[in-house]
């Protein structure tokens, strides 16, 4: 069964802390991204990656952190600079990163952060 | 840079029509797509246009205009899972753009 897996579904932090969210995938994709969701915000980028050992900032990367060691993997670090961790966060996929049919993105269910 | 329109909130009958328009300002354009989202879960993907016109896929149906840098998103024979929030996203030199996403309400 391919997908992409995210977890914990919900986590709790205290306020300081990092915290570094999972997100793995089988589906043989070289493009994954990381997005923040916010009541009324949409889906905002933090980081994506093109490939193994690449990525590159969104448009909101300020306190967080990624890496891409393994093309199945693409772990987010919250950092304590984040002044406002608290929310929905999505991580996703594609064949590539263009958007176009074939490329569209398989998303995760998401994990629920709250920095207490 | 990139931007998106959309509205915030559409409320419609079970079993009617209803018309998501998203508006868009972008560099690079390559294709619009759309996005569903239900309370609590993961977007799943919808549908993609790059050239102008219709896409139709059973229910749903995709409209492009590139010259007027529009969208729209028809739901047609409307049913109560249907509610959820859809959103609209352009492709360009950059990865996918998302609005900030229309929350449909169905009722009965």
């Amino acid at each position: 069964d391919g997908g992409i897996t995210q977890s914990p579904k919900y986590l709790f932090r205290k306020e300081g802390q990092n915290v570094t969210l999972s997100c793995e995938q089988n589906l043989n994709h070289d493009a994954m991204y990381w997005y923040r969701q916010d009541p009324g915000q949409g889906l905002r980028l933090i980081y994506y990656s093109q490939i193994v050992n690449d990525f590159q900032k969104g448009d909101i990367a300020e306190g967080y952190s990624v890496s891409r060691e393994k093309k199945e993997s693409f772990p987010l670090t919250v950092t304590s600079a984040q002044k406002n961790p608290t929310a929905f966060y999505l991580c996703a996929s594609s064949t590539r990163a263009s958007g176009s049919p074939g490329d569209e993105q398989f998303f995760g269910p998401g994990t629920r952060l709250t920095v207490l | 840079g990139q931007s998106l329109e959309q509205p915030s909130e559409v409320t419609a009958v079970e079993g009617a029509i209803v018309q998501i328009n998203c508006t868009y300002q972008t560099s690079g354009f390559y294709g619009l797509s759309w996005y569903q989202q239900h309370d609590g879960g993961a977007p799943t993907f919808l549908s993609y246009n790059a050239l102008d016109g219709l896409e139709e896929t059973g229910r749903f149906s995709s409209f492009l205009s590139r010259s007027d840098s529009y969208g729209y998103l028809l739901l047609q024979e409307l049913q109560m899972k249907d509610s959820a929030s859809y959103f609209c996203a352009v492709s360009g030199n950059t990865p996918l753009v998302f609005g900030k996403g229309t929350r449909l309400s169905v009722i009965a």
